[in-house]
């Protein structure tokens, strides 16, 4: 089946660093890909929707310019955690589509753990 | 009101047991409805589809009633590996469709021995 591949698995990183997350789909063109965190005992929160070559649309509360998306390619979308702090460490998800009503595939997911 | 509910539970269960998670969904609008299961640190995976005429995948059955806006999932004869977090999810809420999936905050099932 469809694969989308979510690098790296894990990171830690100072408070004040950035770190990038990357989600690529192995075997189809995703169209669209969410970006999601899940803090411990809670659901999955959807942070942004993504289309290919358009800024992504963020969800109320979410900082746009704290997480930068981009989704350059219709098989690659990056999310960068500018200025981490600890609070912002999380268990961050994304997930890819092609066209719309096709199902949805999700990463492996990225543990973020800010120091 | 959050837009997707759940009660997190936890329940706790013998194997072999039946159980039953409920979840309801503010959005009449709401048009595709999903269980999926999630073990510790790892990501959702799909268990099943919910239609309005329910299904059924061997253990598991689905149901959606959309009048009082509810999805639920049963689960006969549990096993110990069954034991995860259920969550339920929504697509199609809001102007401009995009897909975007709403999870509920997940049930946490535990099947003991």
């Amino acid at each position: 089946g469809a694969v989308v591949s979510q690098h790296p698995s894990w990171v830690i990183c100072k408070s004040g660093t950035s770190v990038k997350i990357e989600c690529r789909s192995l075997d189809f063109q995703a169209t669209t890909m969410f970006w999601y965190r899940q803090f411990p005992k809670q659901s999955l929160m959807l942070m942004a929707t993504s289309n290919e070559g358009s800024k992504a649309t963020y969800e109320q509360g979410v900082e746009k310019d704290k997480f930068l998306i981009n989704h350059a390619s219709l098989t690659l979308s990056t999310l960068t955690v500018t200025s981490a702090h600890p609070e912002d460490s999380s268990f961050y998800i994304c997930s890819a589509r092609g066209p719309l009503n096709s199902p949805l595939h999700f990463g492996n997911g990225t543990r973020l753990t800010v120091t | 009101r959050k837009e997707v509910e759940q009660d997190p539970g936890p329940f706790n269960v013998p194997e072999g047991a039946t159980v039953a998670f409920n979840c309801t969904y503010s959005n009449s609008a709401s048009q595709s409805f999903f269980w999926y299961r999630q073990d510790c640190r790892k990501e959702p995976k799909l268990l099943m589809s919910v239609y309005s005429s329910g299904n059924e995948d061997g253990r598991f059955t689905a149901q959606l009633n959309r009048a009082s806006q509810y999805i639920s999932l049963l689960i006969r004869d549990s096993k110990l590996s069954d034991s995860a977090t259920y969550l339920c999810a929504v697509t199609g809420i809001g102007s401009g469709n995009t897909g975007k999936l709403i999870f509920g905050q997940g049930t946490t099932l535990q099947v003991k021995p």
